[in-house]
């Protein structure tokens, strides 16, 4: 079946080095991609997205990347800060939105 | 996010009772969905409105129903709630394709 999938549940770093969360996807349809910063007892909030038609775009310390090819998605995080600890989501939009199961950052001090 | 609220924010019920969920959001967006979180997994969809009157079922509807009689409120509600609704449930918005999220509700079904 289709699935939007991570491949590590967990990850620690150390304050400011950069962090990698990757994504895999299992549908070539897929157009559009949203990654998902939620916090402890908080709703997920949007950090940056990317259309099937790119294959990096930059935000403020984090950049995104899509591969096509190996449908493939990661989330770049520059110089990671204890303010980055929480679980990422990547999502895929079809006709509606299908999450991961989100990976877990820790950033140790 | 203030523009996106929720109600109640804890819940605990027992099996076979009739539970209302609540959703007001004053960013003025037409589309709103209902997710549900468990444990280790991602959001799942249960229902999303595209306009008022508008309802289209998500990955997991059943057991769940949904109103949205207003573009700022959408209401989710388990008719006969069981043990294996307790989660986290998400409200959003969409504008394009970005979502806003509210606070969520923590409903515990004993």
């Amino acid at each position: 079946g289709e699935s939007v999938g991570l491949h590590l549940p967990t990850l620690s770093v150390q304050e400011g080095d950069n962090s990698i969360i990757n994504c895999a996807y299992s549908n070539s349809a897929s157009d559009y991609f949203i990654w998902y910063k939620q916090e402890s007892g908080k709703g997920p909030q949007f950090i940056i997205d990317i259309r099937s038609n790119m294959d990096k775009r930059q935000g403020q310390r984090v950049t995104v990347l899509l591969n096509k090819t190996v449908k493939h998605l990661s989330l770049q995080i520059a110089a990671t800060q204890p303010g980055d600890s929480a679980v990422y989501f990547c999502a895929e939009t079809r006709n509606d939105m299908r999450f991961g199961a989100g990976t877990r950052l820790t950033v140790k001090p | 996010d203030a523009d996106v609220t929720q109600t109640p924010r804890n819940r605990i019920t027992k099996t076979g009772k009739r539970i209302m969920l609540e959703c007001s959001q004053t960013k003025g967006h037409d589309r709103m969905y209902w997710y549900r979180q468990d444990p280790g997994l991602g959001l799942q969809l249960i229902y999303y409105s595209f306009d008022v009157k508008d309802i289209n079922k998500g990955e997991i509807s059943d057991g769940y129903s949904v109103s949205r009689q207003a573009q700022a409120k959408f209401s989710l509600s388990l008719e006969s709630a069981i043990p294996n609704q307790t989660a986290l449930y998400f409200c959003a918005t969409s504008l394009n394709n970005e979502q806003f999220f509210g606070p969520g509700t923590r409903l515990t079904v004993l």
